[in-house]
């Protein structure tokens, strides 16, 4: 069955950090990817998402991801975080079986001011 | 568009009452998701439906779990005879069609706490 781990549960950094947050995924065919964001006391927000074409994907609030096929990944980065990004991150998979998402665990990120 | 609405926002029910979570999707969307979010957990699938239809229920819980979209009025999520393990956060997602998970839109969910 199709996974998505996030290796990272919990993430501190302070301001003006750069940030890559990891996610694998385990399926062997067409798959689109999405990272969502969870600010406290929020629902769930699209920061970003790969279907096809270029495998850099620009996000909101300067968040970027890389589909790297080959290595089943599509790393979450920002080059600088701000206090504001303190939130919860889920990655997550569709893929061309079937329409549900598959979400990761989430990254709970704190930043410090 | 007011988004997707779900209610109660927190809920609070003893052993063995009866919990009814109400998702009312954004206007114009005819496909719903079911989502539990336990602590330390990521969000788990549990069911999508359209309007009158199951589509796939294959993360509900053997028992105990139902879920409808009627044809009118919100879709719900019961557990019956909740039990202390059934305390999550409950999230409703839409989408207008199906197959295009670019445009799910989740609503703020709903917080269960079984006493």
């Amino acid at each position: 069955a199709q996974s998505v781990s996030q290796h990272n549960h919990h993430v501190i950094l302070s301001e003006a950090a750069s940030l890559e947050l990891g996610c694998n995924y385990s399926y062997g065919g067409t798959v689109n990817l999405f990272w969502y964001v969870q600010y406290p006391g929020q629902h769930l927000q699209l920061l970003l998402k790969y279907f096809s074409g270029d495998p850099l994907v620009k996000g909101i609030k300067g968040f970027e991801a890389e589909f790297i096929k080959s290595k089943f990944s599509f790393n979450l980065r920002k080059p600088s975080v701000q206090w504001s990004d303190t939130a919860e991150y889920f990655c997550a998979v569709t893929t061309n079986r079937d329409d549900k998402i598959i979400f990761g665990k989430g990254t709970r990120l704190h930043i410090l001011p | 568009n007011a988004g997707v609405m779900q209610n109660p926002r927190h809920l609070v029910r003893r052993r063995g009452q009866e919990a009814r979570l109400r998702c009312s999707p954004m206007k114009g969307h005819s496909h719903v998701y079911w989502y539990r979010q336990l602590p330390e957990e990521g969000l788990k699938f549990m069911v999508y439906l359209q309007k009158e239809n199951i589509i796939d229920e294959s993360g509900m819980p053997k028992e105990r779990f139902s879920a409808e979209f009627p044809k009118e009025g919100p879709s719900i999520l019961r557990i019956q005879q909740v039990v202390r393990g059934d305390s999550a956060a409950y999230f409703c997602a839409s989408s207008p069609t199906e197959g295009t998970n670019e445009k799910l839109f989740f609503g703020s969910g709903t917080q269960l706490s079984v006493l």
